[in-house]
């Protein structure tokens, strides 16, 4: 079985601030663990994913994710928010043998 | 460009009344899927395919049913519509990926459907 929890349902940053979203997995597998982005009115687009090659996964406009086996995560972070990053962010793991698992997403809300 | 084509953005039924939700995809990907998407719930998967005439059921099958009669095109039916099947529908592709289900899951735009 595989479930992922993203902590935090709304995460409101200044622009220029430190984006962090968070997100805990369970697999009794090496699991394959995404970060999907869905910005309004359009559906879900990959902003990277891990698959057991390097822990540290850049991905587009800046986003990177570090997978952590000990601490079962793979938090989402970007140095320095763009009002364009508004959206919701959607973690996702799969094994390889079943289908992906989402979490229930967090709205990221940026300030200027 | 890939593309994954969600026939209706906006639709309103009745309660009782049948609905087709077509999605099709110019990517000649194998599979294919099914979500619902409500607010703090995320995604749910109801249907996925992995080739024409196959179908397996996801995590919220009950209500629905779906047809892949050819490789592009992926039909979500709806026998019956109820008000609690008030939601937006995602339909998603992706090539098989090594190994299974690694493959990035290419999206369509949604189809929001009310049922009155």
């Amino acid at each position: 079985a595989q479930s992922v929890t993203q902590l935090g349902s709304h995460v409101s940053v200044s622009e220029g601030a430190l984006v962090l979203l968070r997100c805990n997995y369970s697999s009794s597998v090496p699991p394959y663990l995404f970060w999907y982005v869905q910005y309004p009115n359009q559906g879900l687009q990959l902003l990277l994913k891990y698959t057991s090659a390097a822990t540290l996964v850049k991905g587009i406009n800046d986003f990177e994710a570090e997978f952590k086996k000990s601490e079962t995560s793979f938090h989402l972070t970007k140095p320095s928010a763009h009002m364009s990053d508004a959206a919701e962010y959607f973690c996702a793991v799969g094994s390889g043998y079943s289908t992906l698992t989402f979490g229930k997403g967090t709205m990221l809300l940026v300030s200027p | 460009d890939v593309k994954v084509t969600q026939s209706s953005r906006y639709l309103v039924k009745r309660t009782g009344e049948k609905v087709f939700l077509e999605c099709v995809q110019d990517m000649d990907h194998e599979n294919m899927f099914w979500y619902r998407q409500d607010p703090g719930l995320g995604l749910r998967l109801i249907y996925f395919s992995y080739d024409v005439k196959m179908k397996e059921k996801g995590d919220i099958p009950e209500g629905y049913s779906v047809s892949r009669e050819k490789k592009e095109r992926f039909s979500l039916i709806l026998e019956s519509a109820s008000t609690n099947q008030t939601s937006m529908y995602l339909c998603a592709s992706s090539s098989p990926g090594s190994p299974p289900n690694t493959g990035e899951l290419f999206f369509g735009e949604g189809s929001r459907l009310t049922v009155l």
